[in-house]
């Protein structure tokens, strides 16, 4: 069974860093297209980035240059490093999965809440 | 980057209404459009990919269909748990982008 378990939210300052854990089982993570998509509180979906099974890696451009994809393949987690955070980053942040016939996000986290604020 | 614009953005229902959802793009995105379900404090659920898929598990009674720039989802025989906030998203190109959501409430 597929299952995606994120972690390392929480509150931190303006300016300051996060990282966030997407722990995957029941796939191999280097093996899919990975996500992260994140809501603001009371918001809709934004997409955030994307790391392909190659290396390849995509960002919305309200988040690139301060965040960071990557995945460790030996713990089978996706990450998101997160800097010079912003009140705008406020959000649940989820990571999701493809599927291998189709580029949509078939399979969810349940999301960890980022809160940047002072 | 490609806007998606769904309408309505609040739908009023009744169980047992078919209701009908609108999504456009400002460009055209082919069929590269999935169509996903949220509840509160859930993550979103994949109901439709390839505009007019069903994605594994999800009841017939969602059927998606467009091409282009015009998309529709439409859902059967409405029932309580259908009630949730609906939104489109396009993946025809970066960035990725959703529609502002469609609040399904009950009439």
């Amino acid at each position: 069974e597929v299952q995606l378990v994120e972690s390392g939210g929480g509150l931190v300052q303006p300016g300051g860093s996060l990282r966030l854990s997407c722990a995957a089982s029941g796939f191999t993570v280097s093996s899919n297209y990975m996500s992260w998509v994140r809501q603001a509180p009371g918001k809709g979906l934004e997409w955030v980035s994307i790391l392909y099974s190659g290396g390849t890696t995509y960002y919305a451009d309200s988040v690139r240059g301060r965040f960071t994809i990557s995945r460790d393949n030996s713990k089978n987690t996706l990450y998101l490093q997160m800097n010079n955070l912003r009140a705008e980053d406020t959000a649940v942040y989820f990571c999701a999965r493809d599927q291998s016939y189709s580029s949509a996000w078939h399979f969810w986290g349940q999301g960890t809440l980022v809160t940047v604020s002072s | 980057d490609i806007q998606m614009t769904q309408s309505p953005s609040t739908l009023s229902a009744s169980v047992g209404d078919r209701v009908t959802i609108t999504c456009r793009a400002s460009q055209s995105i082919s069929t590269w459009l999935a169509w996903y379900q949220q509840k509160p404090g859930k993550a979103p659920k994949l109901l439709m990919y390839k505009a007019s898929s069903l994605e594994n598990g999800v009841p017939s009674k969602f059927s998606g269909s467009g091409s282009g720039t015009q998309f529709t989802l439409t859902i059967n025989s409405l029932q309580p748990d259908d009630f949730a906030t609906y939104y489109c998203q396009q993946y025809n190109s970066y960035p990725y982008t959703f529609g502002q959501g469609t609040k399904l409430e009950i009439k």
